[in-house]
C-alpha cells in the first residue's frame, strides 16, 4: 500500500514567518490532497494536485507537486494564528490514505 | 446546509455496550467512508461504500459493521465496545472512489 511520510511532525513559528511542510510518497502520486484539521473539528479540504510540477494557491497557502509526482510541499507565507492546526496530506489511489500529519502552532 | 453530517458528536459509553454513529451526506456522492483517528492523530480508513457495496474493508474487527440504507447514509455500528475503540470517527464522502473526499466533523467516542 502507499505510504505517506510528512515532515516535520510538528512546527512552531512566530506569526508572520513563512513555513513549509513536506509530504513524501513511497509510490507515484496520482492525486495528492492537502487537508487541514483544527482541534475538535473535522478535516477541511485545501487543495488537490494531480500533474507533475503542478502548483496551486489559496490565499497564503501554496502547494506543489514535484515533477516525479512523489513529493509535495505546502508553503504558508506570512503565517497567522488562524493557520494553526494539523495539516494532512492524502493520496487517493481508489482509497484515501493519509500521512501522520504536521501540527502547526503559530505564536502571536 | 452541512454537507456531511454525523451524530452524535460526543459519545461516552461503558465497555461492552453496543453503539451506533450515523452519517448522512447531501452532496449527491456515491461513495461514503468511515475513518478512525486515534490518540496520536493517525487517520486510517475503516470502510468505504460505493452504491451500497462494500469495496474496502481494512483489518477492522468484525465488531464494527457499516450499514448503508441508501447512498446518502452510511452508519457505523459497534458491538461490545472495548477501551481501545476510544477515538474520533470521521464519516466522509466523495463523488467517486477516486474523487476529492469531504469529511464530517467527527464523532468523539470514549469508552470507559
Amino acid at each position: 500500500s502507499q505510504e505517506l511520510e510528512q515532515s516535520p511532525q510538528s512546527l512552531i513559528v512566530q506569526e508572520g514567518k513563512n513555513l513549509t511542510i513536506n509530504c513524501t510518497s513511497s509510490k507515484t502520486l496520482y492525486g495528492l490532497y492537502w487537508y487541514k484539521q483544527k482541534y475538535g473539528e473535522g478535516l477541511i479540504f485545501l487543495m488537490m494536485l494531480q500533474k507533475g510540477g503542478e502548483e496551486k494557491s489559496h490565499e497564503k497557502i501554496t502547494a506543489k507537486l514535484d515533477e516525479k509526482k512523489q513529493q509535495s510541499s505546502l508553503h504558508i507565507t506570512a503565517s497567522q494564528p488562524s493557520h494553526a492546526g494539523i495539516y494532512l496530506c492524502g493520496a487517493n489511489n481508489n482509497d484515501m490514505r493519509f500521512g501522520a500529519g504536521t501540527r502547526l502552532t503559530v505564536k502571536p | 446546509d452541512t454537507a456531511v453530517s454525523q451524530t452524535p458528536k460526543y459519545l461516552v459509553t461503558q465497555m461492552g455496550n453496543d453503539k451506533s454513529i450515523k452519517c448522512e451526506q447531501n452532496l449527491g456522492h456515491d461513495t461514503m467512508y468511515w475513518y478512525k483517528q486515534d490518540s496520536k492523530k493517525f487517520l486510517k480508513i475503516m470502510f468505504s461504500y460505493n452504491n451500497k457495496e462494500l469495496i474496502i474493508n481494512e483489518t477492522v474487527p468484525n465488531r464494527f459493521s457499516p450499514k448503508s440504507p441508501d447512498k446518502a447514509h452510511l452508519n457505523l455500528h459497534i458491538n461490545s465496545l472495548e477501551l481501545g475503540d476510544s477515538a474520533v470517527y470521521f464519516c466522509a464522502s466523495s463523488l467517486s472512489s477516486g474523487g476529492t473526499i469531504y469529511f464530517g466533523e467527527g464523532s468523539w467516542l470514549t469508552v470507559v
